[in-house]
């Protein structure tokens, strides 16, 4: 099956800065990258996401980019502010088969901006 | 408002009590799934249900029980809680087109002491 790392595991910014958080898969037949921001007492929401025929895509000051031949992808938040503190999550979806586009998830990264 | 909601938001029970924690949807959606949440473990998925009475284990299925009567609702069963179920719990949700965006529910803390 599919599996996901995600690195760092916690990432402390000035404000202002940028942060980066990468994610590598395993399976080469994944082909939706979404991720999830998780703020404290609160399930997981959709931010961003990527399909397997984009490299890159932007929304405001939030980015992802996807390198397939090598498997992992990135999310890029610029301009940081103590509101993106929270944790984040990538995961890979299953091309189908028998698990219905299963969500598989990387470990977390807690981001803290600090003001 | 589209929403997932799941009871109890925090549960302390003790080893060996049934309990159940429900999920439920207003979105109509045709697939349903639960996770749990684990310090640098990310989310597993424990069982997930494609409609109503289809249900199939996820990662993590052992000790626990699903099932899907109503397609709005996916509640889990712990027949026997024990403390290595102690997690952080969420139920999801989205269309049974797995382009559409999955909704989380607000979390169930259990502690199983």
């Amino acid at each position: 099956g599919e599996n996901v790392e995600q690195h760092p595991s916690t990432l402390s910014v000035q404000e202002g800065d940028s942060a980066v958080i990468k994610c590598t898969y395993s399976d080469s037949a994944s082909n939706y990258f979404p991720w999830y921001k998780q703020e404290l007492g609160k399930g997981p929401q959709l931010i961003i996401d990527i399909r397997s025929n984009v490299g890159e895509k932007k929304d405001q000051r939030i980015a992802v980019t996807l390198n397939k031949t090598a498997k992992h992808f990135s999310l890029h938040i610029t301009e940081t502010q103590p509101e993106d503190s929270a944790v984040y999550f990538c995961a890979a979806r299953d091309a189908g088969g028998t698990s219905y586009g299963k969500l598989t998830f990387g470990q977390g990264t807690i981001l803290t901006v600090h003001p | 408002e589209a929403q997932v909601t799941q009871n109890p938001r925090y549960l302390i029970t003790v080893t060996g009590k049934k309990l159940t924690v429900t999920c439920s949807q207003n979105m109509n959606h045709e697939y349903m799934s639960w996770y749990r949440q684990d310090p640098g473990l990310g989310l597993r998925q424990i069982y997930y249900s494609m409609n109503v009475e289809v249900t199939d284990k996820g990662d993590v299925p052992e000790g626990y029980k699903v099932s899907r009567k109503e397609k709005r609702n996916f509640p889990l069963i712990l027949e026997s809680p024990s403390p290595n179920q102690t997690s952080l719990y969420f139920c999801a949700s989205r269309p049974r087109d797995s382009t559409y965006e999955q909704y989380f529910g607000p979390g169930t803390r259990l502690t199983v002491t």
